[in-house]
């Protein structure tokens, strides 16, 4: 079945750029989506990418795809406390009328000062 | 748009109780899902509607776990009776299923604590 994978744990300083890495072992994902889980709060829909994409960058927020090796990144440039959450990377089949989502363990981003 | 709403945002009850949590997905929305999440087991699909009718619920723990959607703005998830393992925070999520951007929507999530 599908597997999404990311660690657990990330912390940088505030200011740097941060990598939050992800791999996925369903072939058929045609979606990539990276949601953002702050302290008691729901997941919110960051940025997704198209699986025949290799990058997308929307402000501070890069997405890089390498599909042939299944893997998954965000970059986040110049890092506030305020990016401090819980980022969880889904994929979603080619198929399926509702938007399947599969998720990631989800990785803990802790901007130090 | 008001987002995704759920009821209560928190819930306190003893073991042995009903519990119901609700959900009211974003109007125009044709898909509604409700997810638990714990830290031992992170987040994880209980059931799944399209169109009101449930589509998957593979995901439910057991019998004492059950889910309605009487129309198209809203949903109930019960649990009778509850357990301590079954605190949790559950997630109600809804999507209009149109396109590439069009995934899934979470409310704010009931916070559940059985005692």
């Amino acid at each position: 079945g599908e597997d999404v994978e990311q660690s657990l744990f990330l912390s940088v300083r505030e200011g740097d750029s941060s990598v939050i890495n992800c791999t996925y072992t369903d072939s058929s994902s045609t979606y990539l989506y990276w949601y953002k889980q702050e302290p008691g709060a729901g997941l919110q829909l960051l940025t997704y990418i198209f699986s025949n994409m290799d990058m997308k960058q929307d402000q501070r927020l890069t997405v890089l795809l390498n599909k042939k090796d299944k893997h998954l990144s965000l970059r986040i440039a110049d890092t506030q406390t305020g990016d401090s959450a819980i980022y969880f990377c889904a994929e979603s089949p080619y198929s399926g009328s509702a938007r399947q989502l599969t998720f990631g363990s989800g990785t803990q981003l802790t901007v130090l000062p | 748009d008001a987002g995704v709403i759920q009821s209560p945002r928190h819930e306190v009850t003893e073991m042995g109780q009903e519990v119901t949590l609700r959900c009211k997905p974003i109007s125009g929305h044709n898909s509604l899902f409700w997810y638990r999440q714990t830290m031992m087991r992170g987040l994880e699909l209980l059931i799944y509607f399209n169109n009101n009718v449930p589509i998957d619920d593979s995901g439910m723990p057991e019998d004492r776990f059950s889910a309605k959607m009487p129309n198209a703005s809203f949903s109930t998830l019960k649990i009778q009776p509850s357990e301590p393992r079954d605190s949790a925070v559950y997630f109600c999520a809804s999507s209009a299923d149109r396109g590439p951007a069009d995934t899934q929507y979470f409310g704010p999530g009931t916070r559940l604590t059985v005692l």
